[in-house]
């Protein structure tokens, strides 16, 4: 088992570029969470899904799309990134949390550096 | 106001010598408290759920309690290796929606 995977690993873009991250889980979950880290912020939820074809909005969404096509493929979409995110980004995903309490495996992250 | 409180932010520990970590919460409708290790530059990695007031739960030498308000993290002749940042996350609910709100972490340094 792979556990919970990200691509790439470092990115740096320009301010205006697009890029997407992946994430990928064979563990099954149903729900997947994207975050991100900043120091003294502790970590952030963008996007969240209960399910393949569902997204909704956490904490921090602006700036960011994601789609779930497929139950175990997670992607987070930066239209036009601007240095504000700048940051490191996690993806998790777990069995069930907003109905029940379950934990969240996390993937290694990525750094992305914006200029 | 923080709704999820880690202290201290930061601990430096002599080998073996024994201290906590605390999480305090502001929030009601306690659903669950999950205690994280992070690793320098790695995803959290899960340690412990806690679920309801007087729940403990022991791995090696890590021992997480819950009252209603907080959350401990016992470390126990702590080794080297025990250095990590340590992240406590509380799931809740209100007005019917669920949350899940991350602490900003207590980075523990035990040394030989």
């Amino acid at each position: 088992n792979a556990g919970v995977t990200q691509t790439p690993k470092f990115r740096v873009l320009k301010t205006g570029q697009s890029m997407t991250l992946l994430c990928a889980q064979d563990m099954n979950h149903e729900y997947m969470y994207w975050y991100r880290q900043d120091p003294g912020m502790g970590l952030r939820l963008i996007h969240y899904s209960v399910g393949e074809g569902t997204t909704a909005k956490g904490e921090v969404p602006d700036g960011y799309n994601v789609s779930r096509l497929k139950k175990q493929n997670f992607l987070l979409g930066l239209e036009s990134a601007a240095p504000s995110q700048t940051s490191v980004y996690f993806c998790a995903s777990s069995y069930r949390s907003f109905g029940g309490s379950y934990e969240q495996y996390f993937g290694p992250g990525t750094r992305l550096t914006v200029t | 106001e923080d709704q999820v409180t880690q202290s201290p932010e930061a601990l430096r520990l002599q080998e073996g010598e024994s201290s906590s970590l605390n999480c305090s919460y502001t929030v009601s409708g306690l659903r669950g408290l999950f205690w994280y290790r992070q690793d320098p530059g790695k995803g959290p990695e899960f340690l412990f759920t806690l679920y309801s007031a007087g729940e403990e739960k022991e791995k090696e030498r890590l021992k997480a309690t819950l009252t209603k308000k907080e959350s401990f993290l016992h470390i126990t002749a702590p080794k080297p290796e025990d250095s990590a940042t340590y992240l406590c996350a509380v799931h809740w609910r209100e007005a019917g929606s669920y949350q899940l709100t991350f602490g900003k972490g207590t980075k523990l340094s035990v040394i030989p």
